[in-house]
């Protein structure tokens, strides 16, 4: 199965600024997602991120806040936009291709916190 | 969005005891997936399961997919140390959904 690569893997920031959060793959695959998990919780779907066009972002989370790139198939990236400390948490990209037997990858997760 | 419930919330075992944790949902999954997710790191898949009432194993752990495609158990026998964590299952409709529903996570501590 893939290995997936984040980084940051943490990182503490000012309310208003962004952070871009990138995601490596180490082969291409078909599917790539990014989560959100909040402290103590589960995992919540943000978006998936379509190779070469606009990224397919779930109830409650829009383009303007959590911009999406994906260039290619082993690499992408979420921006946190305008951050304020709600946006506190793990983020977390997830990525396979799509009917394999393994399931999905997850990266080890982005923790970010906002003050 | 959708989640899957998940029960127990947590549990509190003695090592060697035998743990077992469901997870149901009020929509048909055509996929059930488990993760542990361990501190600091991500989710990492433990089974995944692709037909109504399959039965299947990966060394101390058992998971079942539930026939009416709306649950899923896992099991872990004679549990260790290292079984501490999160268990979450996942859900996936499939056939061109692949995103993945999220169960709301069992949280197993062993006690010494």
């Amino acid at each position: 199965s893939a290995v997936i690569s984040q980084k940051p893997s943490r990182d503490i920031c000012q309310r208003g600024t962004s952070l871009t959060i990138q995601c490596q793959v180490d082969s291409q695959v078909t599917m790539m997602f990014w989560y959100r998990q909040q402290p103590g919780q589960s995992l919540t779907l943000i978006a998936t991120a379509n190779q070469g066009s606009e990224a397919t972002y779930e109830s409650g989370f829009v383009i303007d806040k959590f911009p999406i790139s994906r260039p290619n198939l082993t690499f992408s990236t979420l921006t946190v936009s305008n951050m304020s400390p709600e946006d506190s948490s793990i983020y977390l990209c997830s990525g396979g291709s799509a009917g394999a037997a393994y399931g999905y990858t997850f990266g080890s997760g982005t923790r970010l916190t906002v003050v | 969005g959708q989640q899957l419930n998940q029960s127990p919330q947590s549990m509190f075992i003695q090592e060697g005891e035998d743990v077992s944790m469901n997870c149901t949902s009020s929509s048909i999954f055509n996929t059930w997936l488990w993760y542990k997710q361990d501190p600091g790191e991500g989710p990492v898949l433990l089974i995944a399961l692709y037909k109504a009432g399959e039965l299947t194993s990966n060394g101390r752990l058992t998971a079942q997919f539930g026939i009416t495609r709306k649950d899923s158990f896992l099991n872990i026998s004679a549990s260790i140390p290292s079984d501490v964590g999160i268990y979450f299952c996942a859900g996936q409709v499939g056939f061109g959904n692949e995103k993945l529903t999220f169960g709301t996570g069992t949280r197993l501590t062993i006690i010494p």
